[in-house]
């Protein structure tokens, strides 16, 4: 099984800041990482998948990069919006396995 | 719209069983390969099963093989999860997702999740 490794557990920024958020597998996953935003009881939503591709709808001020073991998922201008928990998920490999997650909170 | 929205959950004991259920709506259901992840403070996100679009293969997390099983009825557009021999460490929050139609795995709609809690 693959272990999915996100740092940090909690991020602390100011609005209209820029936030990194870093995830790592314990063995290369290619290009298929996917990034899910998730806020107090709501459905995770979709925000990135194979490393770097946005579905419709996704603000582009998310972008993500990386590949083998090592990912990033940036947000440019972090919004009031876009406080939430941000979980990584390989889907390379089966049992799909998900990061631990890093909240993103208000500084 | 499209939403998916998961059912069946409560108190049970150990031992006990119980079936979920999630409702599909705004698209194609039987188009998708459908999942049930389950979330929970300790463990995170954690996938639990994987099923095809007419539900004739399932995948299973080891963790759950042989205790649970994932069906669907197409007509219902609706997907189950049959959980048998609950124990507490299944206490979590179940939810249901659609897998992308795309290439790869990731999964593109969740529903917002019901609660299973088990305990004495």
């Amino acid at each position: 099984e693959i272990v999915m490794t996100q740092s940090p557990a909690t991020l602390s920024v100011s609005p209209g800041e820029r936030a990194t958020l870093s995830c790592r597998a314990s063995q290369s996953v290619s290009s298929s990482l996917a990034w899910y935003q998730q806020k107090p009881g709501q459905a995770p939503r979709l925000l990135i998948y194979d490393a770097s591709a946005r579905p419709t709808g996704i603000p582009a001020r998310f972008s993500g990069s990386g590949s083998g073991t090592e990912f990033t998922l940036t947000i440019s201008s972090l919004q009031s919006d876009d406080f939430a928990v941000y979980y990584c998920q390989q889907h390379n490999n089966w049992p799909l396995t998900f990061g631990g997650g890093t909240k993103v909170e208000t500084k | 719209e499209v939403q998916l929205v998961e059912s069946g959950g409560g108190l049970v004991q150990p031992g006990g069983s119980l079936r979920l259920s999630c409702g599909a709506s705004g698209f194609t259901f039987d188009s998708y390969w459908m999942h049930w992840v389950r979330q929970t403070p300790g463990m995170g996100l954690v996938w639990v099963s994987r099923v095809k679009t007419d539900g004739s293969i399932a995948l299973y997390a080891d963790s759950v093989k042989g205790r649970f099983t994932i069906s669907r009825d197409n007509a219902k557009d609706t997907l189950y999860l049959q959980m048998n021999s609950l124990r507490a460490e299944d206490t979590a929050v179940y939810y249901c997702a659609r897998e992308t139609a795309l290439t790869g795995y990731y999964l593109d709609l969740w529903g917002r999740g019901t609660l299973v809690t088990v305990s004495s």
